[in-house]
Parts: structure tokens; sequence; C-alpha cells
């Protein structure tokens, strides 16, 4: 079954910890994505990625980082520069809309939700 | 001011009702609306895409776009308690750009 798996579903870091989140797609797809969403606030970009080997930054990049090394992959590091990372974090990949924009729906992992304590 | 607003909800509703979801937008690069739907601890899944202004009708949803406004919204008929979740409102570019930008999320609670 093509899709999106991010890993792992629940994660717990001390102070000071970088952590990294996994996000693994099958779906073939050229654009991934990384948003951050918190009560109240929706989904709020942190990074994403058009093709290996380049990414851009989002609205809330500051304390993260990212890689594309390959295709299907596209983890996410929450640094210790990261003041609030207590959040549930979303990854997304989307086709490349290309010369037919069309309907290129971005689809969904179900969620890292990453606690500090 | 913020590229995208959405009104903030919550919202309760009883079942059967017509439910208007809205958003507003600065920027005129965008080309193509969506709403997505998000159950509770679950990732969103889009719900309706169009890229002009004029109404498209799927079902029991309508979205409807205003270019010349910077508006957007998404109407449900005959709500149902299923339909109880956060909606979303997403905007991106055309061409290469593949940036994608999410409203703040409205709850819906439909009351059976």
């Amino acid at each position: 079954d093509g899709g999106i798996t991010q890993s792992p579903k629940y994660l717990f870091r001390k102070e000071g910890q970088n952590v990294t989140l996994s996000c693994e797609q099958n779906l073939n797809h050229d654009a991934m994505y990384w948003y951050r969403q918190d009560p109240g606030q929706g989904l709020r970009l942190i990074y994403y990625s058009q093709i290996v080997n380049d990414f851009q930054k989002g609205d809330i990049a500051e304390g993260y980082s990212v890689s594309r090394e390959k295709k299907e992959s596209f983890p996410l590091t929450v640094t210790s520069a990261q003041k609030n990372p207590t959040a549930f974090y979303l990854c997304a990949s989307r086709r490349t809309p290309g010369q037919n924009p069309g309907n290129t729906e971005a689809f969904f992992g179900q969620g890292t939700r990453l606690t500090v304590v | 001011q913020k590229e995208v607003e959405q009104d903030p909800g919550p919202l309760s509703v009883p079942e059967g009702a017509i439910v208007s979801l809205n958003c507003t937008y600065s920027n005129s690069a965008f080309q193509y609306f969506m709403w997505y739907r998000q159950y509770s601890r679950k990732g969103p899944e889009l719900l309706m895409y169009t890229y002009s202004s004029g109404n498209k009708e799927d079902g029991r949803f309508t979205a409807q776009v205003d270019k010349s406004s910077k508006y957007i919204s998404l109407f449900i008929r005959d709500s149902q308690p299923s339909d109880s979740a956060t909606y979303l409102c997403a905007f991106t570019y055309g061409g290469a750009t593949n940036k994608l930008i999410f409203g703040t999320g409205t709850l819906l609670a439909v009351q059976p």
C-alpha cells in the first residue's frame, strides 16, 4: 500500500537533547513538508523540500533542521535551540504540479506527538 | 497582516444544519484553494480543491472562492455527527513553487 509513515507516534525528550522524527513515503512524490500543530494554531510550516538535496525554510524554521538525501525520506531534527518543542508534528508529501497543476493532494502521515519532560 | 485568516470557532450545530466555514487571504499569488478535514489525533485529509472563482459541489459539500475579495468558504449541507472534525483551509501557488500554507482550523461539532 502506498502511503506516508511517521515514526515514532509518541516521543519524549529531555530538555537540551536533540531528537529526530522520521518521515518516509512510497508515493514517489517530489515534494515533502513538515508542519507543527499546536492547539488553536493550525498547521505552521517548518520546512519543505521540492526535490532531493534541496529544502526551504518555512515560517517557523528556527530550532529545526532537515535533510533530503533520498526522495523517500525527509527526517526532521528538533534541536535544543527550539525553546518550546512540545507539539504535534505532521509530515506530508505531494507530487509536483508540473504542467498540469490539477489536483495535487498533499498526503499526511499520522503525526508524531513530541513532549519535553 | 497574516497571510491566511480562518474563522476560529469552535462551532457547535445540530444535526441537519447548514454549516459555513470561512477563510480570507492576502497573497494574490495563491492560485489553488483547498479544504482539509482533520479528525482528532489524525493527519488531515483533502476534502475539496479548486482553482477558480465560483462554486464547486461534491455531495453535501460546496467550496466557494471569490478571488476578487480574497475569500473562500466551505458549506456543509445536512450536517452529520460524522462531520465533527477540524476543518483547515489551505493555499498554494501555481507554477513550480510547492509551498503549501494552512489556516488555523475551525473545530466543528455536530450534535445528534
